[in-house]
C-alpha cells in the first residue's frame, strides 16, 4: 500500500480554471502538508494540518484552499488558476508535527501545467 | 528564522568518484537534520538524519556528521553510482510549535557510466 497517495498525478488545465488535488496517508499520521516545487527545484512549504486543523499558512494566495475532511486527507482546491501556479505540488506527512526527530513522508506528487 | 544553504548545483561526476554536498544551516535551538532525495519524477523520500551534535547518519552508503561547531551537515559518499542521479535536500526540523522542515534549494547529482 502507498503511505501517502496523491491524485491525480498529472493536471493540465486552462488559466481561470478552479481544479483540486487530493492526498490521502495511511501511516496514522496527525501531521499532513502541501509543498509547492517550483521549476528550479526549490520547494516551499505553503499549509500544515494537525488533527484537521490548520497550523500553518505560508503567505499562500487565498485562491489556494486547503480542506481537511478528517486527520488522513488534506485536499488543496486552487481557484481562478494563474500561469504562474505552474509547478510539482507535494502532499506530506508525519506522526506529531512538532517533534524535530520525525521523518516527513512525501507522496509521488502532482504535476500540474496551467495554459 | 531558520535557514539552510546548500552548494549549488548540478553537480556532474563519473561513476565511483567521491561525492561531497555541502551544507549549512542557521537554526534556533537544537534542530535535528535531515538529507532527502528525489529521484526523477518521484517524491522526496529521507536519505538519513542526524538528532544531536556529533551524531553521524548513514544510508545506502551516504553518510553526513552533525557538526554544531560549523554549524554543517555535509553529505558524503565514496564511490556513486549511476543510480545516483537525483536531487539532494539538506533541511532541518527544530521542533516544537514549528510544525516544518526548512528546505536548502536542492542540489542536482548526475553521475555518468
Amino acid at each position: 500500500d502507498t503511505a501517502v497517495s496523491q491524485t491525480p498525478k498529472y493536471l493540465v488545465t486552462q488559466m481561470g480554471n478552479d481544479k483540486s488535488i487530493k492526498c490521502e496517508q495511511n501511516l496514522g499520521h496527525d501531521t499532513m502538508y502541501w509543498y509547492k516545487q517550483d521549476s528550479k527545484k526549490f520547494l516551499k512549504i505553503m499549509f500544515s494540518y494537525n488533527n484537521k486543523e490548520l497550523i500553518i499558512n505560508e503567505t499562500v494566495p487565498n485562491r489556494f484552499s486547503p480542506k481537511s475532511p478528517d486527520k488522513a486527507h488534506l485536499n488543496l482546491h486552487i481557484n481562478s488558476l494563474e500561469l504562474g501556479d505552474s509547478a510539482v505540488y507535494f502532499c506530506a506527512s508525519s506522526q506529531d508535527g512538532t517533534r524535530n526527530e520525525e521523518t516527513q513522508y512525501f507522496g509521488p506528487g502532482t504535476r500540474l501545467l496551467v495554459l | 528564522g531558520n535557514s539552510v544553504t546548500q552548494m549549488e548545483g548540478p553537480v556532474t561526476l563519473s561513476e565511483e568518484a567521491f561525492l561531497t554536498i555541502n551544507c549549512t544551516y542557521t537554526a534556533t535551538g537544537y534542530p535535528s537534520l535531515f538529507w532527502y532525495v528525489q529521484y526523477p519524477g518521484e517524491g522526496l523520500q529521507l536519505l538519513l538524519k542526524a538528532t544531536k551534535a556529533d551524531d553521524k547518519g548513514s544510508n545506502k552508503g551516504f553518510e553526513a556528521t552533525y557538526r554544531k561547531e560549523t554549524t554543517s551537515f555535509h553529505l558524503e559518499k565514496g564511490s556513486v553510482q549511476v543510480s545516483d542521479s537525483a536531487v539532494y535536500f539538506c533541511a532541518l526540523h527544530s521542533g516544537g510549535s514549528n510544525y516544518k522542515l526548512t528546505f536548502g534549494k536542492g542540489t542536482l547529482l548526475t553521475v555518468n557510466p
